[in-house]
């Protein structure tokens, strides 16, 4: 199993495009969690999707969305971007609901740069 | 609020000497801690947990709630230690990670 995985690796956008990025959870996972990691800082939450649910949102504004397919993969829109959204962006799948007793894995994320 | 304070970005220690990643919590309930690392050029993974009370690749994190500590301990330093070091609060269904500790281990 490859792991969690994300696309693309690297992107480069100017601002008040729109994003989308892509993950596909390890096979059997059903919980994907999305994560913005600014430079310098720890990541930071941004959505958890369970069973196609959204079953949590981190503070960020309306712009960010994702979704998740009935085959687990989820993907992540940013629209209108900002500078302030170049970041590296992580997903995580875990078996189940993302709860204290689940363990996430994380993919390798994707790098975004806005111009 | 959740919160999470990691107070050294940067931690240099020689080789077979003990290190310790500090780590502060504030958290009105009960506290769910971990541990997660990132080794150069790999993903994020978890590294310890504190309702398994395990000991993973010889470190060890003991919750202290009287002083809202978790942090991470190894007796004896080794090379491949090295790595960035993330602790992390698990609350409302999601976790809320600190701003890392890069720890470097000197041969």
């Amino acid at each position: 199993d490859a792991g969690v995985t994300q696309s693309p690796t690297h992107l480069i956008k100017t601002r008040g495009q729109q994003v989308t990025l892509r993950c596909s959870p390890i096979s059997g996972h059903k919980s994907v969690s999305w994560y913005q990691q600014v430079l310098g800082q720890g990541p930071q939450f941004i959505f958890q999707y369970y069973e196609k649910e959204e079953r949590g949102r981190g503070n960020f504004p309306d712009r960010f969305s994702a979704r998740q397919f009935p085959n687990y993969s989820s993907e992540l829109n940013v629209n209108a971007l900002l500078l302030g959204d170049s970041a590296l962006y992580l997903c995580a799948s875990s078996l189940e609901q993302f709860l204290d007793q689940e363990t996430q894995y994380f993919g390798p994320g994707t790098r975004l740069l806005v111009l | 609020a959740q919160r999470v304070t990691q107070p050294e970005k940067l931690l240099s220690v020689f080789k077979g000497a003990p290190v310790e990643l500090k780590c502060n919590y504030s958290y009105s309930g009960s506290p769910e801690l971990f541990w997660y690392v990132q080794y150069s050029r790999q993903r994020l993974q978890l590294l310890l947990r504190h309702i398994s009370r395990e000991s993973i690749k010889g470190f060890t994190a003991d919750l202290n709630k009287g002083e809202t500590s978790f942090h991470l301990k190894k007796p004896f330093a080794q090379e491949e230690d090295s790595a960035m070091y993330y602790c992390a609060i698990f609350g409302a269904n999601n976790l809320f990670f600190g701003t890392g500790t890069r720890l470097t281990v000197i041969p």
